[in-house]
């Protein structure tokens, strides 16, 4: 049973920089959220994404773009890079409605470590 | 707008000891309530959640919380811990009508022998 794959699951790159993270959500899932955890902190709310929408957006600049594929996975990409980005960066897959419910259940990835310098 | 609270930073706990991590909440509309551990470089792991009827929710690994509307709480709790359960918990709480979770700061649970 395949849960949500990120790639990669390290990266280093320099203040300025573009980067782009990949996720893969569980099977079944058609929903694709991403977060920001900081050392320390809990999970902050990027953006969700389904059929390729985004969805909501969280406090974050426009400098976080995404983009969601037919196949349900999704990408995260971050522009300018400064030292603040520097934190894992999780995706978590869901079904937008489960039983006639709004999806309420995330599967989570490991997370991709973003370290900026 | 929504936001949790989670009381305790760190709780340490010897083995075998019962343990209760502690969560507030504010909402001004209709939530879902989850708690989640993540242990130590990996993603996080859902323990339990609730979404209607029953006020005591029992998850994964022996834990359980009771959701308590009036004192807008969720504390989870466990009565034997074991080392294994070392780890970082996260309280979350998610519109029902859709939209994102938003997470508590966290509580390490650091069980000792």
């Amino acid at each position: 049973d395949a849960g949500v794959t990120q790639s990669p699951t390290h990266l280093i790159k320099t203040r300025g920089q573009q980067v782009t993270l990949r996720c893969s959500p569980k099977s079944g899932h058609d929903t694709v959220s991403w977060y920001q955890q900081a050392l320390g902190q809990g999970p902050q709310f990027i953006f969700q994404y389904y059929e390729e929408e985004e969805r909501q957006r969280g406090n974050f600049p426009d400098r976080f773009s995404g983009h969601q594929f037919p196949n349900y996975s999704s990408e995260l990409n971050v522009n300018a890079l400064l030292l603040g980005d520097s934190a894992l960066y999780l995706c978590a897959s869901s079904l937008f409605r489960d039983r006639g419910r709004f999806g309420h259940g995330y599967t989570f990835g490991s997370g991709t470590r973003l370290t900026v310098v | 707008a929504q936001s949790v609270t989670q009381l305790d930073s760190q709780v340490p706990v010897f083995e075998e000891a019962p343990v209760e991590l502690r969560c507030n909440y504010s909402s001004s509309v209709s939530v879902y309530l989850f708690w989640y551990v993540q242990y130590p470089n990996q993603g996080l792991q859902l323990l339990l959640k609730y979404l209607s009827g029953s006020t005591l929710v029992k998850g994964i690994n022996g834990f359980e919380a009771e959701f308590n509307k009036s004192q807008t709480s969720f504390h989870l709790r466990k009565p034997s811990v074991h080392i294994s359960d070392t780890a970082e918990y996260f309280c979350a709480v998610r519109n029902t009508n859709a939209g994102k979770s938003t997470f508590g700061d966290g509580t390490t649970l650091t069980v000792k022998p």
